[in-house]
């Protein structure tokens, strides 16, 4: 298994641009969420899923949008790049039941200009 | 909307010296789970609590979920260099939300 996998692993945007964060797993995981993590601030939940064609709202949701129309997959797309989300993405993933945690993918650095 | 608090923000221990980091919801949770983070890694899976009062060991590492369950804590024993890294609670809501909320970590660095 592969488990989760992140692509790229590094990006540089230039503001107003679009482009889509990969986010793939091997591990036919339910739930699937998007973090990203800046200094000081922890991991921030954008989006989640429950399953594939259910997806929800985190806590920062603005700017990004998500779908899932595999269990596999789950991809996070930027509309308009501001500088404001450069960041580090990381997507996870868990089975749907039980006392498992979250398996988190390698990240994606992004920086934007 | 809910809220995780975390303490310390930094903890610098000397090797042998014991460590603690604590967890405070602003909301009852369902469960808890505590992630460690290597630098310039990713977060890591260590442990779930969910019952009220709950402890469970992992070898040096002993977690706690208060009996009200709105906070933790996680204690390292006798702390050493692969102990290095930063340790995040993260919290899920008792309305069932799969919404995990993570705390802003305590990084931990350990002087051998």
């Amino acid at each position: 298994n592969a488990g989760v996998t992140q692509t790229p692993k590094f990006q540089v945007l230039k503001t107003g641009q679009s482009m889509t964060l990969q986010c793939a797993q091997d591990m036919n995981h339910e739930y699937m969420s998007w973090y990203r993590q800046d200094p000081g601030m922890g991991l921030r939940l954008i989006h989640y899923s429950v399953g594939a064609g259910i997806t929800d709202q985190g806590e920062v949701p603005n700017g990004y949008n998500v779908s899932r129309s595999t269990t596999e997959d789950f991809p996070l797309r930027l509309l308009s790049a501001a500088p404001s989300q450069t960041s580090v993405y990381f997507c996870a993933s868990r089975v749907g039941a039980g006392v498992y945690g979250y398996t988190f993918g390698s990240g994606t650095r992004l920086t934007v200009v | 909307g809910q809220q995780v608090m975390q303490i310390p923000q930094y903890q610098h221990v000397q090797e042998g010296e014991d460590f603690t980091t604590y967890c405070n919801s602003s909301t009852t949770l369902s469960n808890i789970q505590w992630y460690k983070q290597r630098p310039g890694g990713h977060p890591v899976f260590l442990i779930q609590l969910v019952k009220s009062g709950e402890v469970k060991k992992q070898k040096r590492l002993t977690f706690q979920f208060g009996e009200a369950k709105k906070n933790s804590s996680l204690h390292i024993t006798a702390t050493q260099t692969t102990d290095v890294g930063t340790y995040f609670c993260a919290g899920r809501d008792q309305g069932g939300s799969e919404k995990l909320v993570f705390g802003k970590g305590t990084k931990l660095t350990v002087n051998p």
